[in-house]
């Protein structure tokens, strides 16, 4: 996906383990999300930011924490991993927030 | 807040059939829609969207999707499918500066 880069792609872990999963653009786009990806369930929103230090909860925050310290760069921390934290993750990218995004290419966390 | 109700988790259809996925949202002023199109293994994909104007919207790829305000619905069409649309779509709706996103409808074409 041009302009948007996640890392890792893949990443396998043990429970209770912090983990950060990284969100790079170069779109100098304001708005950032974190989506979690499950069956059924669609995407639902982890974190947003709509600026530098500029952070706010979604529909689904609890365990998870996020920081934005450069305009390109948005972190999300599993602060103690869960098995029922094994889902894909999605960055997703936005000009105004509200006209459509573009997103990554996602992230597949396994906990185990 | 918004909210958006896809009415079929998935649908099965034939090659050279046509095709509707069922997308309804909950009304609010100034709304935005969206498709996007996820092909296996990999990201979401931005399919048609609809801002303002027409409500009749088209993508590329012979998709359409009508805005109907008076039925809080954002409905997708294709005439005719191809196998190589198999994929997972998902209607999405504006939401305080962020988008909420359907459970997503998978299509299965078979030849």
């Amino acid at each position: 996906d041009a302009g948007i880069t996640q890392s890792p792609r893949h990443k396998v872990t043990e429970t209770g383990t912090p983990v950060t999963l990284r969100c790079h653009q170069t779109e100098n786009h304001r708005y950032m999300y974190w989506y979690r990806q499950d069956p059924g369930h669609g995407l639902r929103l982890i974190h947003y930011s709509y600026g530098v230090k500029d952070t706010d909860k979604g529909e689904v925050s609890d365990g998870y924490s996020v920081s934005r310290s450069k305009t390109e760069d948005f972190l999300l921390t599993l602060e103690s991993a869960t098995s029922s934290q094994t889902s894909v993750y999605f960055c997703a990218i936005s000009i105004t927030g509200d006209y459509g995004y573009t997103f990554g290419s996602g992230t597949r966390l396994t906990v185990v | 807040a918004q909210s958006v109700t896809q009415l079929d988790s998935q649908v099965p259809v034939f090659e050279e059939a046509p095709v509707e996925l069922r997308c309804n949202y909950s009304s609010s002023v100034s709304v935005y829609l969206f498709w996007y199109v996820q092909y296996p293994n990999q990201g979401l994909q931005l399919l048609l969207k609809y801002l303002s104007g027409s409500t009749l919207v088209e993508s590329i790829n012979g998709f359409e999707a009508e805005f109907n305000k008076s039925q809080t619905s954002f409905h997708l069409r294709k005439p005719s499918v191809h196998i190589s649309d198999t994929a997972e779509y998902f209607c999405a709706v504006n939401g305080g500066n962020k988008l909420v996103f359907g459970a997503g409808t998978i299509l299965r074409v078979k030849s």
